[in-house]
């Protein structure tokens, strides 16, 4: 079964200084790993993707993300925040003999101060 | 935009009322999804659509109905709605229903039930 696990619900940070936004999977086959952001009372975008290329993922905006096998992570970085980063991030994994089911993460919102 | 549009945008019902949820996506897709986004909850996934065939249907209430008249619209049609169903709504599709291919979201419709 497949599963997946941000490690923190809320990450604040100060403007210009790095994000990291922690995700965790669980998967029994070859996963595709995907990180959505959905701004208040918008719906969800697609940020970057990972299907079994290059581990190190760019996406928009000037995020990335790693996938570790090892360690079953994938988390999100960037090195600058800007304040229109302020938003709510999920990481998202599915398995690819499951018909486009996507599991969702609890979400993690990201604070940014001036 | 992202291509998938949703109406209304807001939706405010009593629980005898009947409603319908609209979704068009412009992507030349062939699979469409509802999902139900309740705060502090992970995004649920409610139904499936591939090439206007519903593939899978997540243990979702008969109050909740679909229908996919094509591969470019979604409907969603409530009737006797109950107040924890208040959510917002969200309609994405994809290329295909495989699991490595990202959906794209919509706005979604913010529902509330009185």
């Amino acid at each position: 079964a497949q599963s997946v696990t941000q490690l923190d619900s809320h990450v604040s940070v100060s403007e210009g200084t790095p994000v990291l936004l922690r995700c965790n999977y669980s998967s029994s086959y070859s996963p595709s790993l995907f990180w959505y952001v959905q701004h208040p009372n918008k719906g969800l975008q697609l940020l970057l993707k990972y299907t079994s290329a290059a581990t190190l993922v760019k996406g928009i905006n000037g995020f990335e993300a790693e996938f570790k096998k090892s360690e079953t992570s994938f988390h999100l970085t960037k090195p600058s925040a800007h304040m229109s980063d302020a938003a709510e991030y999920f990481c998202v994994v599915s398995e690819n003999n499951q018909g486009g089911k996507l599991i969702f993460g609890q979400g993690t919102e990201l604070s940014v101060k001036p | 935009e992202t291509g998938v549009t949703q109406t209304p945008r807001h939706l405010v019902m009593g629980m005898t009322n009947k409603k319908s949820l609209k979704c068009e996506q412009h992507l030349g897709h062939n699979a469409m999804y509802w999902y139900k986004q309740s705060a502090k909850k992970p995004l649920e996934l409610m139904f499936v659509y591939s090439l206007e065939e519903r593939v899978e249907n997540n243990s979702v209430p008969s109050r909740f109905s679909p229908e996919c008249p094509n591969s470019s619209h979604l409907f969603l049609h409530l009737h006797t709605l109950q107040p924890e169903d208040s959510a917002l709504y969200l309609c994405a599709s994809s290329r295909d229903s495989g699991g490595n291919y990202e959906q794209y979201f919509g706005p979604g419709t913010r529902l509330t039930v009185t």
